[in-house]
């Protein structure tokens, strides 16, 4: 059973524009939503992550986007730039279980110039 | 600067092999987390561990065994190796309690022959 949910699973968006990547959960018991960026060789580093309690972050030209009554969050990328061009994973956790978090399978962003 | 080290960058092992992994990490975190990551499947939890000598299966175990003798290693095994383990696997450390990021290793890409 697949608890977290991401889409596309890729997408091209042109220097300058905005990348959106979404993602849906399904157990209510989340309470930690973080955004993961993975460049190529590299392992993946966290890149923003929201608490249920607010419905949106921003650090930066990155910004979550949160629905709790939906079960749908989303990481929005602005002036999206060719250096942004990475894996990004979606994923949820709750506050047990080691605080382990699970994973969407990930959208490739391609920016081009 | 905080560090997650993997032993090897890449390996290559015939079926029927016993492997080892293994994951260092200098923050002396609590939990360690194996993954894989295969094109279009996220990551999948294989073990994690929140204490020494503590572990517990995630969401693919078979296969696969796991060993924490000391808090800052953590060891995933392949007890005979086969061609479908062929992958990319990714360590993971993280606090207890508090912020749950988790940080990763670089990753070891095994092929299997």
């Amino acid at each position: 059973q697949q608890q977290v949910k991401q889409s596309p699973q890729s997408l091209i968006v042109q220097k300058g524009g905005i990348s959106i990547i979404n993602c849906a959960y399904e157990n209510t018991a989340f309470d930690y939503f973080p955004w993961y960026q993975q460049f190529p060789g590299k392992g993946p580093a966290l890149l923003i992550a929201i608490r249920p309690d607010v419905s949106e972050k921003k650090e930066g030209r990155f910004t979550i986007s949160f629905n709790k009554s939906a079960k749908q969050f989303s990481l929005h990328i602005m002036d999206s730039q060719p250096g942004d061009s990475a894996t990004y994973f979606c994923a949820a956790g709750g506050n047990t279980n080691a605080g382990k978090s699970t994973f969407g399978d990930g959208t490739t962003l391609t920016v081009k110039p | 600067d905080v560090k997650v080290t993997q032993s090897s960058r890449y390996l290559v092992k015939r079926t029927g092999e016993k492997v080892f992994l293994e994951c260092v990490q200098d923050m002396d975190h609590e939990n360690m987390f194996w993954y894989r990551q295969d094109p279009g499947l996220g990551l999948r939890l294989i073990y994690f561990s929140y204490d020494v000598k503590m572990k517990e299966k995630g969401d693919i175990p078979e296969g696969y065994s796991v060993s924490r003798e000391k808090k800052e290693r953590f060891s995933l095994i392949l007890e005979s190796a086969s061609t479908n383990q062929t992958s990319m696997y990714l360590c993971a450390s993280s606090p207890a309690g508090g912020l749950r990021e988790q940080f990763f290793g670089p990753g070891t890409r095994l092929t299997v022959l």
